[in-house]
Parts: C-alpha cells; sequence; structure tokens
C-alpha cells in the first residue's frame, strides 16, 4: 500500500514552455500533497502544500506564479512549471499524506526537469 | 545554523559492517522522526518512523532517537551492497505539516 505515482518520470522542455507535471496516489486517498525540488547532491527542499480542494501554500522564496499546484482531488495534484527557463531544470518529487496517518508521507519516484 | 544537520560522507564500508548514520537538530519541538532511503535517480523510500525517545527495530534497521541530546541515528546491521544509497533523516513537530530533511549521507557498501 500507500503508492504514489509521478508523471512524466523525465522531461526536457525549450525555455519559455509550460510543463505539467502529475502526482497520484494509486491506492489511498491523500488529503494533502506536498511537492519538492531536489538538486544534484542536495536535500529535498518543501516548495508547497497543496489540501485537496483549496489553494496551495508555498514556502517562503517560491514563486506562486510561476509553480502552479492544482489539487483538483483525494488522489491527483498538478505542478505546472510555466514560462520554464534553465535554472528550473532540477528533479522534482511530490509525497502524499492521507487522512489515516498524518505524520507519514509517501513519495512518488520524482520528475526530472530540463530546460533547454 | 540548520535546524537539522547530517553529514553528507560519502560512508564507504565492506559488505557486512554495523553502519551508522546520524543527525542533529536544533528544534527542540520535533517529535516525529523518519528515515528515508533514496536511490539515485528515485523518489525517497520510508525506511523507519519513530516517536519521541526510544529505539525502533525492523529486521537489520534500528532507529534510536535522544531528544535529551538532540541526536538520532539508524543503524544497519549486515550491510549488504543494495543498501548502497543516500540516506535522508527527517523529522516534524507534533501538529506541523512540514517535514524538515537533513542533508542525506551518502552510504556505498562495497562487496
Amino acid at each position: 500500500g500507500a503508492v504514489v505515482s509521478q508523471h512524466p518520470s523525465w522531461v526536457i522542455c525549450k525555455s519559455g514552455t509550460s510543463v505539467k507535471i502529475e502526482c497520484r496516489s494509486l491506492d489511498f486517498q491523500a488529503t494533502t500533497m506536498f511537492w519538492y525540488r531536489q538538486f544534484p547532491k542536495q536535500s529535498l527542499m518543501l516548495m508547497a502544500t497543496s489540501n485537496e480542494g483549496s489553494k496551495a501554500t508555498y514556502e517562503q522564496g517560491v514563486e506562486k506564479d510561476k509553480f502552479l499546484i492544482n489539487h483538483a482531488s483525494l488522489t491527483l495534484s498538478t505542478l505546472t512549471v510555466t514560462s520554464a527557463h534553465p535554472e528550473d531544470s532540477s528533479f522534482y518529487i511530490c509525497s502524499a499524506r492521507s487522512w489515516r496517518s498524518f505524520n507519514e508521507q509517501f513519495f512518488g519516484p520524482g520528475t526530472r526537469l530540463t530546460v533547454l | 545554523q540548520k535546524e537539522v544537520e547530517q553529514d553528507p560522507g560519502p560512508l564507504s564500508v565492506p559488505e557486512g559492517a554495523i553502519v551508522s548514520l546520524n543527525c542533529t537538530y536544533s528544534n527542540s519541538a520535533f517529535q516525529y522522526f523518519m528515515w528515508y532511503r533514496q536511490y539515485s535517480r528515485k523518489g525517497p523510500e520510508l525506511l523507519m518512523y519513530t516517536y519521541s525517545s526510544g529505539n525502533k527495530e525492523d529486521g537489520r534497521f534500528t532507529a534510536q532517537v535522544d531528544k535529551s541530546s538532540k541526536y538520532i541515528s539508524l543503524f544497519i546491521r549486515d550491510s549488504q551492497p543494495s543498501d548502497s544509497a543516500t540516506y535522508l533523516c527527517a523529522m516534524k513537530t507534533e501538529y506541523g505539516n512540514k517535514l524538515v530533511f537533513g542533508a542525506g549521507t551518502i552510504l556505498r557498501v562495497k562487496s
């Protein structure tokens, strides 16, 4: 149980385009989903927290207009990187938490974004 | 000072060795402590999860929390080459949403 998937697993795009990443909880209902960013050989940095049906809460320094998060259902959250630039190239990882276990987060496999 | 400090390594050990991984933290409000394993280009996988102080054992893995010293450890017995990965400690407060991660320790188990 507690499986989280992400799609796509990797994406290459041109500078200025937008990219959407999906995060799905496959076998549980995720009341809260989290989006992280990880640079090579660095730890995970929380970007935003989203609760189903409400607006995401962004961490300080994260541009909400650039990183659009939608959590429209209990099993799906999306992160859209708008007008992507090379400095947005990174490993994006989502995690999900169910109402049953407030303190455990289950992570997806990550999406590697490369912006040319 | 970072809230959670973790030596990035790399830590290189021979197969069969006992591995000790550690984190220190500064926020005394942290109550939940986790260890995640992350293979290269993959998402983190939850290994151990403990609440407050004490020990927890699961197979070859033992997690220890010493809140008085603000120090947590993960021990891996009979280490295997397949244990080679980055190990991340993470912690959170009682009612907080946010997990605070250490930098991660790279572990290499040589056969």
